[in-house]
Protein backbone atom coordinates (compact mmCIF):
# COMPACT_ATOMS: atom_id res chain seq x y z
CA UNK A 1 0.00 0.00 0.00
CA UNK A 2 1.43 3.80 -1.12
CA UNK A 3 0.75 6.03 1.89
CA UNK A 4 1.82 9.21 -0.45
CA UNK A 5 0.38 9.32 -3.85
CA UNK A 6 2.04 11.75 -6.11
CA UNK A 7 0.51 13.24 -9.30
CA UNK A 8 1.01 13.46 -11.95
CA UNK A 9 3.53 10.83 -12.50
CA UNK A 10 5.52 12.23 -15.73
CA UNK A 11 5.15 16.41 -16.53
CA UNK A 12 6.80 17.65 -19.83
CA UNK A 13 6.30 21.35 -20.44
CA UNK A 14 8.22 24.42 -22.01
CA UNK A 15 10.96 26.37 -20.39
CA UNK A 16 8.56 29.48 -18.76
CA UNK A 17 5.24 27.68 -17.84
CA UNK A 18 3.98 26.77 -14.73
CA UNK A 19 3.36 23.58 -13.00
CA UNK A 20 2.02 22.08 -9.63
CA UNK A 21 2.68 18.38 -8.39
CA UNK A 22 0.66 16.71 -6.18
CA UNK A 23 1.35 14.89 -3.02
CA UNK A 24 -1.46 13.32 -1.35
CA UNK A 25 -2.03 10.92 1.43
CA UNK A 26 -4.31 9.56 4.04
CA UNK A 27 -2.11 9.91 6.96
CA UNK A 28 -1.60 12.78 8.96
CA UNK A 29 2.15 13.41 8.84
CA UNK A 30 4.04 15.73 11.65
CA UNK A 31 5.95 16.93 8.32
CA UNK A 32 6.38 16.60 4.65
CA UNK A 33 9.80 17.32 3.01
CA UNK A 34 10.29 17.77 -0.89
CA UNK A 35 13.22 16.45 -2.76
CA UNK A 36 14.99 16.80 -5.67
CA UNK A 37 16.79 14.04 -7.72
CA UNK A 38 18.81 14.54 -10.70
CA UNK A 39 20.44 12.02 -12.89
CA UNK A 40 23.72 10.27 -11.14
CA UNK A 41 23.22 11.90 -7.67
CA UNK A 42 21.01 11.08 -4.49
CA UNK A 43 17.75 13.18 -3.51
CA UNK A 44 18.53 16.58 -2.02
CA UNK A 45 16.07 18.02 0.23
CA UNK A 46 14.55 21.49 -1.21
CA UNK A 47 12.27 22.39 1.80
CA UNK A 48 10.18 21.00 5.41
CA UNK A 49 6.72 21.86 5.89
CA UNK A 50 5.88 21.70 9.57
CA UNK A 51 2.68 23.09 9.99
CA UNK A 52 -1.03 22.61 8.70
CA UNK A 53 -1.69 25.44 5.84
CA UNK A 54 1.78 26.30 5.99
CA UNK A 55 2.94 27.74 2.46
CA UNK A 56 7.27 28.21 1.75
CA UNK A 57 8.62 29.62 -0.71
CA UNK A 58 12.17 28.64 -2.69
CA UNK A 59 12.43 31.35 -5.35
CA UNK A 60 10.39 30.38 -7.88
CA UNK A 61 9.36 27.21 -6.16
CA UNK A 62 6.13 27.28 -3.62
CA UNK A 63 5.11 24.30 -0.94
CA UNK A 64 2.17 24.25 0.70
CA UNK A 65 1.40 22.13 3.08
CA UNK A 66 -2.49 20.88 3.74
CA UNK A 67 -4.24 22.11 6.52
CA UNK A 68 -5.09 18.41 7.79
CA UNK A 69 -0.93 17.84 7.49
CA UNK A 70 -2.43 15.27 4.87
CA UNK A 71 -1.51 16.62 1.59
CA UNK A 72 0.93 18.63 -0.31
CA UNK A 73 1.88 20.66 -3.07
CA UNK A 74 4.58 22.26 -5.00
CA UNK A 75 3.95 25.22 -7.63
CA UNK A 76 6.52 26.08 -9.84
CA UNK A 77 6.47 29.82 -11.71
CA UNK A 78 8.30 30.17 -14.76
CA UNK A 79 10.07 26.60 -15.31
CA UNK A 80 13.55 26.58 -16.21
CA UNK A 81 15.64 23.58 -17.72
CA UNK A 82 17.48 23.81 -14.43
CA UNK A 83 14.39 22.53 -12.70
CA UNK A 84 14.38 19.20 -14.94
CA UNK A 85 14.47 16.02 -12.20
CA UNK A 86 12.88 13.71 -10.29
CA UNK A 87 10.82 15.38 -7.51
CA UNK A 88 9.97 13.38 -4.64
CA UNK A 89 7.38 13.92 -1.22
CA UNK A 90 8.51 12.32 1.79
CA UNK A 91 5.99 12.29 4.86
CA UNK A 92 7.33 12.21 8.72
CA UNK A 93 5.36 10.37 11.22
CA UNK A 94 8.09 11.37 14.30
CA UNK A 95 10.32 8.17 14.92
CA UNK A 96 8.58 5.98 12.55
CA UNK A 97 10.46 5.37 9.17
CA UNK A 98 9.95 8.49 6.79
CA UNK A 99 8.02 7.60 3.60
CA UNK A 100 8.52 8.49 0.01
CA UNK A 101 6.04 9.48 -2.36
CA UNK A 102 5.50 7.71 -5.60
CA UNK A 103 7.63 10.69 -7.61
CA UNK A 104 6.91 13.46 -10.81
CA UNK A 105 9.30 13.25 -13.44
CA UNK A 106 9.85 16.37 -14.30
CA UNK A 107 11.38 17.39 -18.30
CA UNK A 108 11.47 21.64 -19.24
CA UNK A 109 12.28 21.91 -22.85
CA UNK A 110 14.41 24.84 -23.98
CA UNK B 1 32.08 13.00 7.32
CA UNK B 2 30.87 15.96 5.67
CA UNK B 3 27.76 13.76 3.52
CA UNK B 4 26.85 10.08 2.92
CA UNK B 5 29.71 7.64 1.40
CA UNK B 6 28.71 4.55 -0.84
CA UNK B 7 30.64 2.29 -2.56
CA UNK B 8 31.41 0.69 -4.89
CA UNK B 9 29.84 3.32 -6.75
CA UNK B 10 29.58 0.86 -9.80
CA UNK B 11 29.43 -2.85 -9.23
CA UNK B 12 29.25 -5.42 -12.39
CA UNK B 13 28.54 -8.78 -11.44
CA UNK B 14 27.54 -11.97 -13.19
CA UNK B 15 24.56 -13.79 -12.40
CA UNK B 16 24.64 -15.78 -9.15
CA UNK B 17 27.46 -13.75 -7.14
CA UNK B 18 27.24 -12.15 -4.23
CA UNK B 19 27.46 -8.60 -3.68
CA UNK B 20 28.21 -6.26 -0.98
CA UNK B 21 27.31 -3.09 -0.73
CA UNK B 22 28.50 0.03 1.98
CA UNK B 23 26.79 2.45 3.47
CA UNK B 24 29.15 5.37 5.54
CA UNK B 25 26.33 8.00 7.05
CA UNK B 26 27.00 11.21 8.61
CA UNK B 27 28.10 10.97 12.51
CA UNK B 28 25.83 10.92 14.58
CA UNK B 29 23.16 10.03 12.69
CA UNK B 30 20.70 7.38 14.46
CA UNK B 31 18.65 6.84 11.52
CA UNK B 32 19.75 4.72 8.49
CA UNK B 33 18.08 3.64 5.27
CA UNK B 34 18.64 1.72 2.15
CA UNK B 35 16.63 2.32 -0.73
CA UNK B 36 16.58 0.51 -4.26
CA UNK B 37 15.70 3.00 -7.31
CA UNK B 38 15.50 1.10 -11.02
CA UNK B 39 15.82 3.57 -13.94
CA UNK B 40 14.02 6.85 -14.01
CA UNK B 41 11.26 5.54 -11.27
CA UNK B 42 10.75 6.32 -7.47
CA UNK B 43 12.34 5.20 -4.66
CA UNK B 44 11.58 1.34 -3.32
CA UNK B 45 12.36 0.91 0.58
CA UNK B 46 14.24 -1.81 1.59
CA UNK B 47 15.34 -1.45 5.51
CA UNK B 48 15.57 1.04 8.23
CA UNK B 49 17.69 1.24 11.10
CA UNK B 50 17.35 3.64 14.24
CA UNK B 51 19.36 3.55 17.01
CA UNK B 52 19.18 0.36 18.60
CA UNK B 53 15.66 -0.91 17.78
CA UNK B 54 15.54 -4.14 15.67
CA UNK B 55 15.30 -2.88 12.00
CA UNK B 56 12.55 -2.28 9.83
CA UNK B 57 13.25 -4.73 7.21
CA UNK B 58 9.73 -4.99 5.74
CA UNK B 59 11.19 -3.59 2.30
CA UNK B 60 13.40 -6.43 1.31
CA UNK B 61 12.46 -8.10 -1.92
CA UNK B 62 13.47 -11.43 -0.71
CA UNK B 63 15.64 -13.37 1.72
CA UNK B 64 18.66 -13.28 -0.68
CA UNK B 65 18.86 -9.43 0.82
CA UNK B 66 20.06 -8.68 4.39
CA UNK B 67 21.65 -5.78 5.54
CA UNK B 68 23.27 -4.83 8.58
CA UNK B 69 24.89 -1.85 11.04
CA UNK B 70 27.33 -2.02 13.00
CA UNK B 71 27.73 -0.10 15.79
CA UNK B 72 25.50 2.72 15.10
CA UNK B 73 27.56 3.64 12.01
CA UNK B 74 28.17 1.89 9.02
CA UNK B 75 25.82 -0.26 7.42
CA UNK B 76 26.01 -3.21 4.36
CA UNK B 77 23.77 -4.23 2.37
CA UNK B 78 24.30 -7.84 1.40
CA UNK B 79 22.41 -9.40 -1.89
CA UNK B 80 23.35 -13.23 -2.43
CA UNK B 81 23.09 -15.18 -5.39
CA UNK B 82 22.52 -12.29 -7.50
CA UNK B 83 19.53 -11.99 -10.37
CA UNK B 84 19.67 -9.60 -13.25
CA UNK B 85 16.42 -8.25 -11.65
CA UNK B 86 18.52 -7.17 -8.90
CA UNK B 87 20.13 -4.56 -11.32
CA UNK B 88 19.48 -0.74 -9.80
CA UNK B 89 20.88 2.47 -8.24
CA UNK B 90 20.79 1.19 -4.45
CA UNK B 91 20.86 4.76 -2.05
CA UNK B 92 21.64 4.71 1.31
CA UNK B 93 20.63 7.67 3.52
CA UNK B 94 20.75 9.10 7.28
CA UNK B 95 19.07 11.09 9.78
CA UNK B 96 19.29 12.37 13.28
CA UNK B 97 16.02 10.48 13.45
CA UNK B 98 13.85 12.47 15.44
CA UNK B 99 12.26 16.10 14.80
CA UNK B 100 11.96 17.40 11.22
CA UNK B 101 13.41 13.98 10.13
CA UNK B 102 15.60 15.58 6.90
CA UNK B 103 17.37 12.54 4.92
CA UNK B 104 20.81 13.21 3.41
CA UNK B 105 21.60 10.57 0.84
CA UNK B 106 24.86 9.67 -0.57
CA UNK B 107 25.17 9.44 -4.52
CA UNK B 108 24.12 5.68 -4.76
CA UNK B 109 25.75 2.49 -6.11
CA UNK B 110 25.22 1.02 -9.79
CA UNK B 111 24.61 -2.84 -9.41
CA UNK B 112 24.73 -4.12 -13.02
CA UNK B 113 24.45 -7.86 -12.86
CA UNK B 114 25.05 -9.17 -16.24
Amino acid sequence: TQLLEQSPQFLSIQEGENLTVYCNSSSVFSSLQWYRQEPGEGPVLLVTVVTGGEVKKLKRLTFQFGDARKDSSLHITAAQPGDTGLYLCAGDRGYQKVTFGTGTKLQVIP
Amino acid sequence: GAGVSQSPSNKVTEKGKDVELRCDPISGHTALYWYRQSLGQGLEFLIYFQGNSAPDKSGLPSDRFSAERTGGSVSTLTIQRTQQEDSAVYLCASSFGSGANVLTFGAGSRLTVL
